[in-house]
């Protein structure tokens, strides 16, 4: 099947400091991408829809500002999580959407756990 | 919210075969039922998606009752690795991909 690869799987920064998190469609084109966080037994959340060469939608209660995205290519986008508090603190899971695919043309990326000291 | 209801959790013996339903009364003409899984720190899996017919495919198994209110997702010999939480999800099946995920069914399978 279609692979999403996400980097990095894991980081730990300190409280203030930015972190990017790719999300790399490595097979296939797309045209649409969604970030997702996943607190510790909880289910995923939709963040944002990114498409590629607009700008991302932001779910409500998501602040835009704090979570950059960036979907400047079709097999590429990035969350950028700015002045990382340790509330940031979680996994984050980004999807794409398989360019003119049909149902069930969603692949998911393996996530990034985040830990901000 | 999300716009199916799974049971928390259910258990399975290995090698025998895992029933997990969802319920999907609002689901309109145009959703497709999916079925996602996720093992423990991965991200989802797709198994399966279906409209209205029953479909079957190397994962699993997908019983949709005929008024699509509910759903069946059938995994015929669960094995160890089956263990997951799994995620009944309704939605758009054209150009939105937009998925909201509920809490799922915790998955185990017992030796």
């Amino acid at each position: 099947g279609a692979v999403v690869s996400q980097h990095p799987s894991w980081v730990i920064c300190k409280s203030g400091t930015s972190v990017k998190i790719e999300c790399r469609s490595l097979d296939f084109q797309a045209t649409t991408m969604f970030w997702y966080r996943q607190f510790p037994k909880q289910s995923l959340m939709l963040m944002a829809t990114s498409n590629e060469g607009s700008k991302a939608t932001y779910e409500q209660g998501v602040e835009k500002d704090k979570f950059l995205i960036n979907h400047a290519s079709l097999t590429l986008s990035t969350l950028t999580v700015t002045s990382a508090h340790p509330e940031d603190s979680s996994f984050y899971i980004c999807s794409a959407a398989r360019l003119a695919g049909g149902p069930g043309e969603l692949f998911f990326g393996e996530g990034s756990r985040l830990t901000v000291l | 919210d999300a716009k199916t209801t799974q049971p928390p959790s259910m258990d399975c013996a290995e090698g025998r075969a895992a029933n997990l339903p969802c319920n999907h009364s609002t689901i309109s003409g145009n959703e497709y039922v999916y079925w996602y899984r996720q093992i423990h720190s991965q991200g989802p899996q797709y198994i399966i998606h279906g409209l209205k017919n029953n479909e079957t495919n190397e994962m699993a198994s997908l019983i949709i009752t005929e008024d699509r209110k509910s759903s069946t997702l059938i995994l015929p010999h669960a094995t160890l690795r089956d263990t997951a939480v799994y995620y009944c999800i309704s939605a758009d099946g054209g150009s939105n991909y937009k998925l909201t995920f509920g809490k799922g069914t915790l998955l185990t399978v017992n030796p």
